[in-house]
């Protein structure tokens, strides 16, 4: 079964420091991953996604995430942060199999703040 | 502007109520799901539907029904509800049911049972 952990339920980080948010997945066959952002009262968006193309992946806003096989992670890094990217961000990994297939199992979500 | 619409934006219900949820997106999507979002829980799947004319159960399906009678609408029910179905609701889609396609989100129910 596929499933992903998020270690940190909350990361604060000042202006202009480097923003590093972490997952790790577990999964018994290739996984495809994604990174969702949800700002406050509104739905989730994507970020970014792996699909075995690149191991490094670029997604909006100046975040990216790199798949790292041997560690099994796929960190969502961005080298300066903003105010405006305080949210909550969640790690996914799609379901690969049977019944699972096409789910999208999320983890529990970090929360950014960014002080000024 | 194309996307997923749920309604109500936001529902106070008294519990052993009925309640549906609404979803209708206009994005021809043929896979169809509703996550709940709890506060440290992240987004568990109630129920899904890879395509119109057939629904699947999700982790946390008990308490909760759907139907998937043509490719845009994905309604939730609540036969009775309880306390613990106070959280917020989101419905996505997905364009198939395969492994690397994004999904989109609606903007969400904030539901409370009293």
């Amino acid at each position: 079964a596929q499933s992903v952990t998020q270690l940190g339920s909350h990361v604060s980080v000042s202006e202009g420091a480097l923003v590093l948010l972490r997952c790790n997945y577990s999964s018994s066959v290739p996984p495809y991953l994604f990174w969702y952002v949800q700002y406050p009262n509104q739905g989730l968006q994507l970020l970014l996604k792996y699909t075995s193309a690149a191991t490094l992946v670029k997604g909006i806003n100046g975040f990216e995430a790199e798949f790292k096989k041997s560690e099994t992670s796929f960190h969502l890094t961005k080298p300066s942060a903003h105010m405006s990217d305080a949210a909550e961000y969640f790690c996914a990994v799609s379901g690969a199999r049977g019944s699972t297939l096409g789910r999208l199992y999320f983890g529990r979500g970090t929360q950014l703040t960014v002080w000024p | 502007i194309a996307g997923i619409t749920q309604a109500p934006t936001s529902q106070i219900l008294a519990a052993g109520r009925r309640m549906t949820l609404r979803c209708t997106q206009d994005m021809r999507h043929n896979a169809m799901y509703w996550y709940r979002q709890d506060l440290g829980l992240g987004l568990r799947l109630i129920h899904y539907s890879n395509t119109a004319g057939t629904t699947g159960k999700g982790e946390v399906p008990d308490g909760y029904s759907v139907s998937r009678a043509n490719t845009d609408d994905f309604p939730l029910t609540l036969a009775s509800a309880v306390p613990s179905q106070t959280s917020v609701y989101f419905c996505a889609t997905r364009q198939g049911a395969s492994m690397n396609t994004e999904a989109f989100f609606g903007q969400g129910t904030r539901l409370t049972v009293v």
